[in-house]
């Protein structure tokens, strides 16, 4: 089986600029959350998607959205990049909270987002 | 609110060493505790987890036991391989959270021959 797959691998965008990540969870999955990971540092939670919802959000500007889709894949947006949101974007996804396994999460590889 | 304190790296041990990295936890509640791992240019994969206290989680030579009592969950192996060398994250689930997820600093292990 496949397991979550993020695209695009590598960006480079410049400060202003507005960038779209995407996601596809393993199959089965409904739930996506969407990380932040600067260099060297442990990931940051940015939004949960669950059934299409959001259904938590961390402490990031609204210059980040995302939205779920009915296939369950998912798109991160950042508006008005700064230098600072250079870093790993990680997307995990897991199965149904009935399943037992909610907390159990699967990570893509991310995408590597550089801003000039 | 939520967070994990993990012991600072790097750590660099020779081959067949044992290996432990300390990890502890502030959350309300019964949080679940879990290690991954990530090797270089990769995404975080699962090690291992624990869901309640005194569970112990083991996964490919590596275990840690959650400790309700010291607010720890340390992972341990007893005999590391150079293909070990990764950066290993702790990380909790809390118990009102969902599965939003609070992370570890990191500890950079490198094994050498």
């Amino acid at each position: 089986d496949a397991g979550v797959t993020q695209s695009p691998t590598h960006l480079i965008k410049t400060r202003g600029q507005h960038v779209t990540l995407r996601c596809s969870p393993i199959s089965g999955h409904k739930s996506v959350s969407w990380y932040q990971q600067v260099l060297g540092q442990g990931p940051q939670f940015i939004f949960q998607y669950y059934e299409k919802e959001e259904r938590g959000r961390g402490n990031f500007p609204d210059r980040f959205s995302a939205r779920q889709f009915p296939n369950y894949s998912s798109e991160l947006n950042v508006n008005a990049l700064l230098l600072g949101d250079s870093a790993l974007y990680l997307c995990a996804s897991s199965l149904t909270p009935a399943s037992g396994r909610f907390n159990e999460q699967f990570f893509g590889p991310g995408t590597r987002l550089t801003v000039l | 609110g939520d967070s994990v304190t993990q012991m600072e790296g790097p750590v660099t041990l020779s081959e067949e060493a044992f290996l432990t990295i300390n990890c502890t936890y502030t959350a309300t509640g019964y949080p679940s505790l879990f290690w991954y791992v990530q090797y270089p240019g990769e995404g975080l994969q699962l090690l291992l987890k624990a869901t309640k206290a005194d569970d112990k989680g083991s996964n490919k030579g590596f275990e840690a036991t959650y400790r309700k009592e010291t607010t720890s969950f340390h992972l341990e192996k007893g005999s590391v391989q150079v293909s070990d060398s990764a950066v290993y994250f702790c990380a909790l689930s809390g118990a009102n959270t969902g599965n939003q997820f609070y992370f570890g600093t990191g500890t950079s292990l490198t094994v050498i021959p």
